[in-house]
């Protein structure tokens, strides 16, 4: 079974600041999918970044990145020059073609 | 317009009572999907669905049951309702096939309260 582990329930940055979002996964497969979703108090779900297995470039969405490392299942997210709309609840997937496994989640608040 | 629509936002019903949550679409995906949300739990599946004749149970099955109407439609019932189903509900949609571009796209989501 797979199996997605977000061991950082809060956090917190200053506005302008950088933060880095942890994310474990556990899985045997070799071809899968790595995706961050935001939710925002509105409660929707929106997708942040994703990233294919098989890609070794790390992927980039204007202030998000990621940090993919396959050997050790991790992919973290890092916010750059964050901003009070990125407060929010933060969720790393997994997804293997069938199914999407999702972490507990990691409240962000960004400080004024 | 919505892609993905959920009907009721909100509902407070009590012990005991059939509630029936909607879900519809118009991505033209086959796959859809039905998660609750619980604080400290993250989305748990509950139900999933590939086609109008495919129904998979998901994590936490025991005490749901779905309908696939049509392909844009996926609905939830709780047969009889108890307190420990207070959770924010969501319905989900996917592309068919394995690809990065097959991520989920979600509904509004309903919270629901029974008393």
């Amino acid at each position: 079974a797979q199996t997605v582990t977000q061991s950082q329930p809060e956090m917190s940055v200053q506005e302008a600041e950088t933060v880095t979002l942890s994310c474990t996964y556990d899985t045997s497969e070799s071809n899968y999918y790595l995706f961050w979703y935001k939710q925002p108090p509105s409660r929707q779900m929106i997708l942040v970044i994703r990233q294919e297995a098989y890609k070794q470039q790390n992927a980039t969405e204007n202030r998000f990145s990621v940090n993919f490392q396959k050997a050790a299942k991790s992919f973290s997210l890092k916010i750059s020059d964050s901003q009070l709309g990125d407060t929010a609840m933060y969720f790393c997937a997994f997804m293997n073609g069938n199914q999407f496994y999702f972490g507990t989640g990691t409240s962000l608040t960004v400080i004024p | 317009d919505a892609d993905v629509t959920q009907t009721p936002r909100n509902r407070i019903t009590k012990t005991g009572k059939r509630i029936m949550l909607e879900c519809s679409q118009t991505k033209g995906h086959d796959r859809m999907y039905w998660y609750r949300q619980d604080p400290g739990l993250g989305l748990r599946l509950i139900y999933y669905s590939f086609d109008v004749k495919d129904i998979n149970k998901g994590e936490i099955s025991d005490g749901y049951s779905v309908s696939r109407q049509a392909q844009a439609k996926f609905s939830l019932s709780l047969e009889s309702a108890i307190p420990n189903q207070t959770a924010l509900y969501f319905c989900a949609t996917s592309k068919r096939g394995t690809s990065g571009n097959n991520e989920q796209f979600f509904g509004p989501g309903t919270r629901l309260t029974v008393l």
